[in-house]
This record gives structure tokens, sequence and C-alpha cells, in this order.
């Protein structure tokens, strides 16, 4: 079936470490998104990529890295220097171009111990 | 379980009944708009999407009203039941910035 992989579902992590959440989809979407998601806020963009090897930074990027090598997967890291790491984090995807419908992953759930 | 829909307003039904949830969506250039169910801890579904150049779609269920004037979206759900409680959230799109901006969220309850 199609869709959109997201791995690990929970993961906790020390402070000063970086860790990497992985993002896989196999819709043959060009588009590829990461959201961070905290009680009581709508989606807050971190990072988008509307094609291989290029991508942009959201609004919320700091402390945050992404790559996009190929089409199927856009990784990321949330960096030590993210100052509140703990959230959940949503990948989606999308055909090219604007107007389409946004497909999620089921999320991680990443906590700062 | 996720925590995501704890400061949310919350709109209660009993099951059976119509739900009526509301959006104002902040964009005047936006021309598309979609509404997304979320279970805890889980992530979004498409529910239904509405195009600029159109008041009102249905679907199975569900219907989606646009009012640009007042910049304002609702979905409302028919004959509500125990599967449809979740975070309901509207989602606003500019074609041409490709930029989507997402409300905060409703939850809904089905009192049974």
């Amino acid at each position: 079936d199609g869709g959109i992989t997201q791995s690990p579902k929970y993961l906790f992590r020390k402070e000063g470490q970086n860790v990497t959440l992985s993002c896989e989809q196999n819709l043959n979407h060009d588009a590829m998104y990461w959201y961070r998601q905290d009680p009581g806020q709508g989606l807050r963009l971190i990072y988008y990529s509307q094609i291989v090897n290029d991508f942009q930074k959201g609004d919320i990027a700091e402390g945050y890295s992404v790559s996009r090598e190929k089409k199927e997967s856009f990784p990321l890291t949330v960096t030590s220097a993210q100052k509140n790491p703990t959230a959940f984090y949503l990948c989606a995807s999308s055909m090219a171009g604007a107007g389409g419908e946004l497909f999620f992953g089921e999320g991680s759930r990443l906590t700062v111990l | 379980g996720e925590s995501v829909g704890l400061h949310l307003p919350t709109l209660s039904v009993q099951e059976g009944d119509n739900s009526i949830i509301n959006c104002a969506y902040s964009n005047s250039a936006s021309d598309y708009f979609i509404w997304y169910k979320q279970e805890s801890g889980k992530g979004p579904q498409f529910i239904i999407d509405i195009r600029s150049n159109m008041d009102k779609r249905q679907g199975q269920r569900v219907t989606v009203l646009l009012n640009k004037t007042v910049k304002h979206l609702s979905l409302q759900i028919a004959a509500t039941q125990p599967g449809d409680s979740a975070v309901y959230f509207c989602a606003e799109i500019d074609s041409g910035t490709y930029k989507y901006i997402f409300g905060t969220g409703t939850r809904l309850k089905v009192l049974a």
C-alpha cells in the first residue's frame, strides 16, 4: 500500500544529543514537509522540499536540519541547538506544485529527558 | 495518549446528532481549503477539501461550507458517530506561494 512511514514512533533523547527522525514515502510525491505539533497550536512548518537535492527553511527551522538525497526520503535531525525539542513531529508529502492535499505520516513523538 | 488536544476548544454532541465545526482563516489569498481529522497519537487524515470557486462541497456524511466574505470555513458532520471523536482542524493553502496554514483545531466528543 502507498503511504508515508515515519520512524521511530516514540523516541527519548538526553539533552545535548542529536536525533534523526526518518520519513519515507512511496507515493512518488515530489514535495515533502516536516511539521511540529505542540498542544494548543496549529502545525508549524520546519522544513520543506519541493524536489530532490533542494530544501527550504520553514517558519521554525532553527535547531533542525534536513537532507533530500532521494525522492522517497526526507530525514529530519533535531540538533542539540533546538531549545525545546519535546514535541510531536509530522512528516507530509504532496504532488509537485501547490494546492494539493498533504498526506501525513503517523508522527514521531520526541521526548527530551 | 497524545497530548496535542489538551488545550483545544471542545464540541460535545450526542451520538446521532449533527456536528458543526468552525474555522476562521487568515489569508485572503488562500484559494484551497482542507479539513483534517486527527485521532490521538496519529497523523492527520484528509476528510474533505474545497476550492475558492465553490461555496459548498459534500462528501459522505460531511459537508464543507466556505464563506469568502468573512473568511470562514465550516465542517458539518451528519449523524455523528463515536468513531468521529477526534481533533478536527482546517488548512488554508495559498497556491501562489505554496504556503499551508493550519488552524489550532477543535476536539469533537461524541456522547453515547
